[in-house]
C-alpha cells in the first residue's frame, strides 16, 4: 500500500495534447519529486520541490512543467510531448531538512506511477 | 567510471539459496545508502537503509564498506517472491541539496 497516490495510472496522449499528471501525499513530507523511468533503466530525476519551491530542475525540456500548489500536491503539466517521452512517470516524497540548510532528506517513498504513452 | 555500479545479472537461484549483491560508488563524500526493490512494472520500494555498522532485517542483511566504497545486500533462504530488480542508491550533498544516484539495478529470479 502506497501513501503516495498518483493519477491517472495510464495515459495515452497525442503530440498536440495538453494533459496533467497529479500526485498527492499525506505523510507531511516537504520534499516532492518527479522521476521518469524507461524500461530496464533506473528512475531518472526530473524535478525536486522543497517546501513548495522548485529546488532542482535537471535540465528538463520546457514541454514538462511542474507545479506544487501546496505541501501535499504535486502536478506535472505536459504539452507537445514527443513519442520518446513515453515512460513511467513516478512521483516520490520524503522528509526535508530545512534546519540544516539542506533541502532534502533522501529516503523517498514512491507512488505507483503513471504509465504515459505519446502517440 | 559510473557513479554507482551494479552487476545487472540476471541472478538465477533456486528457492532456499543465499544470494549476495554488491554495489560500488565513486563519490567518497557519499553520505547515505539504500537498497530499493522494484517489481516488474511497479514503483521502487525502499527495502533497507544501509548503515556503517551493518543492519539486518529478517532474511536480508546490508553492509557498508566506506574504505572500499561498496555496499552489499545478502538474501538468505530465497523465496519466489524475492524475484525482482534490486536498485542500489547513494546520496551526497550537491550545493544546498542532496542528490540521489541510482545504480542500474540487479535482476534476481528465484526458481522453484
Amino acid at each position: 500500500d502506497t501513501e503516495v497516490t498518483q493519477t491517472p495510472k495510464h495515459l495515452v496522449m497525442g503530440m498536440t495534447n495538453k494533459k496533467s499528471l497529479k500526485c498527492e501525499q499525506h505523510m507531511g513530507h516537504r520534499a516532492m519529486y518527479w522521476y521518469k523511468q524507461k524500461a530496464k533503466k533506473p528512475p531518472e530525476l526530473m524535478f525536486v520541490y522543497s517546501y513548495e519551491k522548485l529546488s532542482i530542475n535537471e535540465s528538463v525540456p520546457s514541454r514538462f512543467s511542474p507545479e506544487c500548489p501546496n505541501s501535499s500536491l504535486l502536478n506535472l503539466h505536459l504539452h507537445a510531448l514527443q513519442p520518446e517521452d513515453s515512460a513511467l512517470y513516478l512521483c516520490a516524497s520524503s522528509q526535508a531538512d530545512r534546519a540544516k540548510g539542506l533541502g532534502l532528506n533522501t529516503e523517498a517513498f514512491f507512488g505507483q506511477g503513471t504509465r504515459l504513452t505519446v502517440v | 567510471r559510473k557513479e554507482v555500479e551494479q552487476d545487472p545479472g540476471p541472478f538465477n537461484v533456486p528457492e532456499g539459496a543465499t544470494v549476495a549483491f554488491n554495489c560500488t560508488y565513486s563519490n567518497s563524500a557519499s553520505q547515505s545508502f539504500f537498497w530499493y526493490r522494484q517489481d516488474c512494472r511497479k514503483e521502487p520500494k525502499l527495502l533497507m537503509s544501509v548503515y556503517s555498522s551493518g543492519n539486518e532485517d529478517g532474511r536480508f542483511t546490508a553492509q557498508l564498506n566506506r574504505a572500499s566504497q561498496y555496499i552489499s545486500l545478502l538474501i538468505r533462504d530465497s523465496k519466489l517472491s524475492d524475484s525482482a530488480t534490486y536498485l542500489c542508491v547513494v546520496s551526497f550533498n550537491a550545493g544546498n541539496n542532496r542528490k540521489l544516484i541510482w545504480g542500474l539495478g540487479t535482476s534476481l529470479a528465484v526458481n522453484p
